[in-house]
């Protein structure tokens, strides 16, 4: 295992909602990205903290938002759900940002309605 | 235009046999190769990086041919626990460490 945890597994949730899924990365680890992995896509990337600063943002709208917290966690936020928002959203913890590989968590699948 | 192409198959091949798997990409800039695992309904896993001189990593053989912007994945002797999609990523510095991925290759090894 990774050591990178997620919570919750799953959600569901109708348009117009917000959510908030939480992440622990690996201890030791201070850059966190989020990612987000529509059916039958691969991952894309949608925001990245490295020691608790956003350095590098995806193609995503602003409803789209990270909280970063001290020892490794980190939230994202979803405003104003959309149907098609319905993914399984990945968090990956590294060592740091000369640091290349990535280790993923097990994911929240959100659902939709 | 997609930064990371691969055939999504999916490959069904028998037990014992040897699959290649390849992908394209699109920024020369990319700096770091890897080959991910994803099982169904979960998270992907580190299969090995990827590295020009290309590297072994028992029945897996990864190689990268950077002036064709290109990497392929060769699984000898497939083994029915083979079974998952396969997800070519680059990494490419734009501020953030940006994975790119794939869409993934799905493989069925048949007994």
């Amino acid at each position: 295992e990774t050591g990178v945890t997620q919570s919750p597994t799953h959600l569901i949730k109708t348009r117009g909602q917000q959510v908030t899924l939480r992440c622990s990365s690996q201890s030791g680890h201070n850059t966190v990205s989020w990612y987000q992995q529509a059916l039958g896509q691969g991952p894309q990337f949608i925001f990245q903290y490295y020691r608790e600063e956003e350095n590098g943002r995806g193609n995503f709208p602003p409803r789209f938002s990270g909280l970063p917290f001290p020892n490794y966690r980190s939230d994202l936020n979803v405003n104003a759900l959309e149907l098609d928002d319905s993914a399984l959203y990945l968090c990956a913890s590294s060592a740091g940002q000369g640091t290349d590989t990535q280790y993923f968590g097990p994911g929240t699948r959100l659902t939709v309605l | 235009r997609k930064e990371v192409e691969q055939d999504p198959g999916p490959f069904n091949v028998p037990e014992g046999a040897t699959v290649a798997f390849n992908c394209t990409y699109s920024n020369s800039a990319s700096q770091s190769f890897f080959w991910y695992r994803q099982d169904c309904r979960k998270e992907p896993k580190l299969l090995m990086s990827v590295y020009s001189s290309g590297n072994e990593d028992g029945r897996f053989t990864a190689q990268l041919n950077r002036a064709s912007q290109y990497i392929s994945l060769l699984i000898r002797d497939s083994k029915l626990s083979d079974s998952a999609t396969y997800l070519c990523v680059v990494l490419l510095k734009t501020g953030a460490n940006n994975l790119f991925f794939g869409t993934g290759t799905r493989l069925t090894v048949i007994p």
